[in-house]
Formats: C-alpha cells, sequence, structure tokens
C-alpha cells in the first residue's frame, strides 16, 4: 500500500521567514518522493525530487527537502519566504516493483505569505 | 517548447452529452496520465498509459474511457457525463522506466469542466 499525509492544508507565514510544509509518506517499496507547485489556474510545476541519491535535495526558487526514511518524511523548507511562493504544493510518492506504476497525492497545502 | 497540451480548457456542458478532452506531448514519452483535482482531495489518478495501446485504471476510473493509438496523443473521455464529474483535470506525461529523469511528470494546463 502506498499513501502520502501532507500534515497541513493551511500554512501562513510572514515575508522573510522560514517555510516549513510536511509530508509524511508510507510506501511498500523504495520510493521516489516529489514536491510540486500549483500557482494559480496553472497546471503543476516540478520543485524538487529524491530518487534515491542525496538525501538533501535542492530544488528550484531556494526550496529543499530532506528525506528521512526513519521518520518516513520529506518536509519542504525554504529559508525565507518570498511573496511570489504564495501557491498550493504537492507533495507525491512514485512507487516502481515489477513494471507497475502507482503515482500517489497528497492532497496539498495552501501556502500564505503576508507582506 | 516541451510541452502537454490539454483543450479545451474550459467547458460547460450538459448531463449526458458526450466530450472528449485531448492531450498531447511533444517529448515523445511513453507514459501519459490523467487527475481530477477536486478540493480537499488533492489530485486523484484517473487512468494511465505505459504506452500505444497499453492503458490502465487508476484510482478513480468510473464514467471514463481513455485510447492511446499513438504515443503523442492520450484522450480522456466521458461518455455521459454526470454532475459529479465537475472537476478540473490535467493531463500529464513522462519518460517511460529507467533513466535520470525516472517518474518526474510534466503536467498541462489543465481543462475546467462543468457538468450541469
Amino acid at each position: 500500500a502506498q499513501s502520502v499525509t501532507q500534515l497541513d492544508s493551511h500554512v501562513s507565514v510572514s515575508e522573510g521567514t522560514p517555510v516549513l510544509l510536511r509530508c509524511n509518506y508510507s510506501s511498500s517499496y523504495s520510493p521516489s518522493l516529489f514536491w510540486y507547485v500549483q500557482h494559480p489556474n496553472k497546471g503543476l510545476q516540478l520543485l524538487l525530487k529524491y530518487t534515491s541519491a542525496a538525501t538533501l535535495v535542492k530544488g528550484i526558487n531556494g526550496f529543499e527537502a530532506e528525506f528521512k526514511k526513519s521518520e518516513t518524511s520529506f518536509h519542504l523548507t525554504k529559508p525565507s519566504a518570498h511573496m511570489s511562493d504564495a501557491a498550493e504544493y504537492f507533495c507525491v510518492v512514485w512507487g516502481n516493483s515489477g513494471g507497475y506504476q502507482k503515482v500517489t497525492f497528497g492532497i496539498g497545502t495552501k501556502l500564505q505569505v503576508i507582506p | 517548447e516541451a510541452q502537454v497540451t490539454q483543450n479545451p480548457r474550459y467547458l460547460i456542458t450538459v448531463t449526458g452529452k458526450k466530450l472528449t478532452v485531448t492531450c498531447s506531448q511533444n517529448m515523445n514519452h511513453e507514459y501519459m496520465s490523467w487527475y481530477r483535482q477536486d478540493p480537499g482531495l488533492g489530485l486523484r489518478q484517473i487512468y494511465y498509459s505505459m504506452n500505444v495501446e497499453v492503458t490502465d485504471k487508476g484510482d478513480v476510473p468510473e464514467g471514463y474511457k481513455v485510447s492511446r493509438k499513438e504515443k503523442r496523443n492520450f484522450p480522456l473521455i466521458l461518455e455521459s457525463p454526470s454532475p459529479n464529474q465537475t472537476s478540473l483535470y490535467f493531463c500529464a506525461s513522462r519518460m517511460g522506466l529507467g533513466g535520470p529523469y525516472t517518474g518526474e511528470l510534466f503536467f498541462g494546463e489543465g481543462s475546467r469542466l462543468t457538468v450541469l
């Protein structure tokens, strides 16, 4: 079985302060993990991905995430929020076993950035 | 420019009137898939295709059909739409199994469908 839990549906931060968006997953196999961002009326854009290489993954726009197998977590962080970061963020698990492809999305976290 | 193109972007229709949402990608990707996005539920996979003539159900396939006759196209068909299919739909594609970019999905801009 495979699942993704985004622990916060809404997160509000002040501009210039750190961002933390939390994601926990479960998977029977060694998964690939992703964070996507969706701006209003747009498709999803890849922020970063973990595919069993380095556990600390750097993405675009200053975002990074750390894969912690012992905690089954893949939290997204950014040191300093910018107004343009206001969007919805999705944590995604991709499992690949014997050619069977299973992708599972979290329900999303809406990030509000306050001036 | 590498892209996934969906049409129409917006559609209002009535119950029972068959419709097709087209999806085309220009990246020669093997894998294509459809999702619907509903508030509080995130994205849920409807169907996916590993290659031409190979399709399989996702998590919410009821009421939908797909076909994959050409590598670049993966249309989503609603034979008899109902109001509970009102949603925002996304098509996505990626390379096949293996390779350094395994798993990265490229998304279209979305198609907002309203069924009255």
